[in-house]
C-alpha cells in the first residue's frame, strides 16, 4: 500500500494561506491522492483528491508535483473553523481495496487569531 | 442534498449485549463503507457494501457484521459486546465504487460499553 508521511501538527495565521504537505513517494500511476479533514466530534469531511493535475474547489486547492511523490492542501485565506485534523491519503486502486480508505495520524492544524 | 445520516448518535451497552447501528446514504449513492474510529488505532476500515453484497472486509473479528438493503440503507451489527468495541463508528457513502468518487461520512454513532 502507499503510505503518506504527514507532519504531525502545523499553526497557522487567521486569514492567511495554509500550506499542509505530504508525502507520498510510493504512489502509483492509477492511485489518487485524496484529503479529508476531522473536525472534533464529527466525521472526515471530504476536501478535495487528484491523480495528476492540480485541483481547485471552493475548500481548497490541491498541487500535485509532476513526479507525484508529494502534495500541498492550500487553504486559501484560514479561519478559525479550519482548525481540524487533515489527512492526505492515497487510495491504492486494487480489487482487494474497493471501499477502503487507509487513514494515517494527519496533521493538526491550529488556526491562531 | 441531506447528508449521510447515522443513527443512533450515542448508545451506552453492557458487555456480552449486542447492537445494531443504521446508516442512511446519500440520496443516490449506492457504495457504503463502515470505520470505526478508537484513540488508539485511529480510523479503521470494517466493511463495505455496493448492491446488497459486501465487497471487501477488514480485519475485525467475525462479531462484526453488515448487510445492505436494495434503498442502499446499511446496518451493522456487533454481537457479544467487549469493552473495547466502545468507539466511533463511521459510516461514508459513494455514488459507486470507483476510486475516483469520493466517500462522504456521517458524523457517527457513539458506542459505549459499561
Amino acid at each position: 500500500d502507499a503510505k503518506t508521511t504527514q507532519p504531525t501538527s502545523m499553526d497557522c495565521a487567521e486569514g492567511r494561506a495554509a500550506n499542509l504537505p505530504c508525502n507520498h513517494s510510493t504512489i502509483s500511476g492509477n492511485e489518487y491522492v485524496y484529503w479529508y479533514r476531522q473536525i472534533h466530534s464529527q466525521g472526515p469531511q471530504y476536501i478535495i483528491h487528484g491523480l495528476k493535475n492540480n485541483e481547485t474547489n471552493e475548500m481548497a486547492s490541491l498541487i500535485i508535483t509532476e513526479d507525484r511523490k508529494s502534495s500541498t492542501l492550500i487553504l486559501p485565506h484560514a479561519t478559525l473553523r479550519d482548525t481540524a485534523v487533515y489527512y492526505c491519503i492515497v487510495r491504492v486502486a486494487s480489487s482487494s481495496n474497493t471501499g477502503k480508505l487507509i487513514f494515517g495520524q494527519g496533521t493538526t492544524l491550529q488556526v491562531k487569531p | 442534498k441531506a447528508g449521510v445520516t447515522q443513527t443512533p448518535r450515542y448508545l451506552i451497552k453492557t458487555r456480552g449485549q449486542q447492537v445494531t447501528l443504521s446508516c442512511s446514504p446519500i440520496s443516490g449513492h449506492r457504495s457504503v463503507s463502515w470505520y470505526q474510529q478508537t484513540p488508539g488505532q485511529g480510523l479503521q476500515f470494517l466493511f463495505e457494501y455496493f448492491s446488497e453484497t459486501q465487497r471487501n472486509k477488514g480485519n475485525f473479528p467475525g462479531r462484526f457484521s453488515g448487510r445492505q438493503f436494495s434503498n442502499s440503507r446499511s446496518e451493522m451489527n456487533v454481537s457479544t459486546l467487549e469493552l473495547g468495541d466502545s468507539a466511533l463508528y463511521l459510516c461514508a457513502s459513494s455514488l459507486g465504487t470507483g476510486f475516483n468518487q469520493p466517500q462522504h461520512f456521517g458524523d457517527g454513532t457513539r458506542l459505549s460499553i459499561l
